[in-house]
């Protein structure tokens, strides 16, 4: 089944642990990518990854880390998480982050993780 | 910049009611991609639509359709004889093309709209 699978659903942390959210695509996809979900905010974009071992900061990348060393694979970071990092995060997916003859790939996205940070 | 706006925070309608979800929004680009992405209580993010700015045919899905117009900078949402499983938040995003090289097939979200279907 074509899915992206986000780990762990749910987290509780304390401030400063450094902790890593996984994210796996088994859809060859070659875009991936990271948002944070808050009240009134909608999603914002954290980080963005082309392809392997190409990323970029999205709208809000401060305080996380990303890396792209295998294609499926686009773990999210955080060195050291503070309160205001508690949020609901989505990975995603997509065939292509280009558009290419009038088609924008749709985002596929995980089922997300719940952190908090105490 | 681009820029996607909606307007309605939350929305409240009984069922079999029509309800139309607003969606503006800005963009520098001549070519541009627009999503709609539901999500329901269960808190997953799943794909409607999509459309290209150059095809500003209205689309039909069942009791969803789109209305996309270029002259007003608007794609809303209309769902028809609505029902309490079509209560969720609503995602209207853009994607800009590769015109102007920057955040290529990034989706810039609107802050959603809340919709509730009553019994």
């Amino acid at each position: 089944e074509a899915q992206v699978t986000q780990n762990p659903r749910y987290l509780i942390t304390v401030t400063g642990k450094k902790l890593t959210v996984t994210c796996s695509q088994n859809m060859n996809h070659e875009y991936m990518s990271w948002y944070r979900q808050d009240p009134g905010l909608g999603l914002r974009q954290i980080y963005y990854s082309m392809n392997v071992e190409v990323t970029d900061k999205g709208d809000v990348p401060e305080g996380y880390k990303v890396s792209r060393k295998e294609k499926r694979n686009f773990p999210l970071i955080l060195e050291s998480p503070s309160p205001n990092q508690t949020s609901l995060y989505f990975c995603a997916s997509s065939l292509s982050g280009r558009a290419y003859s009038g088609r924008a790939s749709p985002l596929h996205f995980g089922n997300g993780t719940r952190l908090t940070v105490t | 910049a681009q820029k996607v706006t909606q307007a309605q925070t939350e929305i409240s309608v009984v069922e079999k009611e029509d309800v139309t979800l607003d969606c503006v929004y800005e963009t520098r680009d001549t070519t541009y991609y627009l999503f709609w992405y539901k999500q329901p209580p269960s808190g997953e993010l799943v794909f409607l639509i999509r459309r290209n700015s150059f095809d500003e045919q209205n689309e039909i899905s069942g009791r969803y359709s789109w209305n996309f117009q270029k002259s007003t900078s608007s794609f809303n949402f209309t769902i028809t004889a609505s029902q309490v499983v079509d209560s969720a938040v609503y995602f209207c995003a853009l994607s800009e093309s590769l015109n102007y090289g920057g955040s290529q097939g990034n989706l810039i979200f609107g802050k959603g709209t809340k919709l509730s279907v009553k019994p």
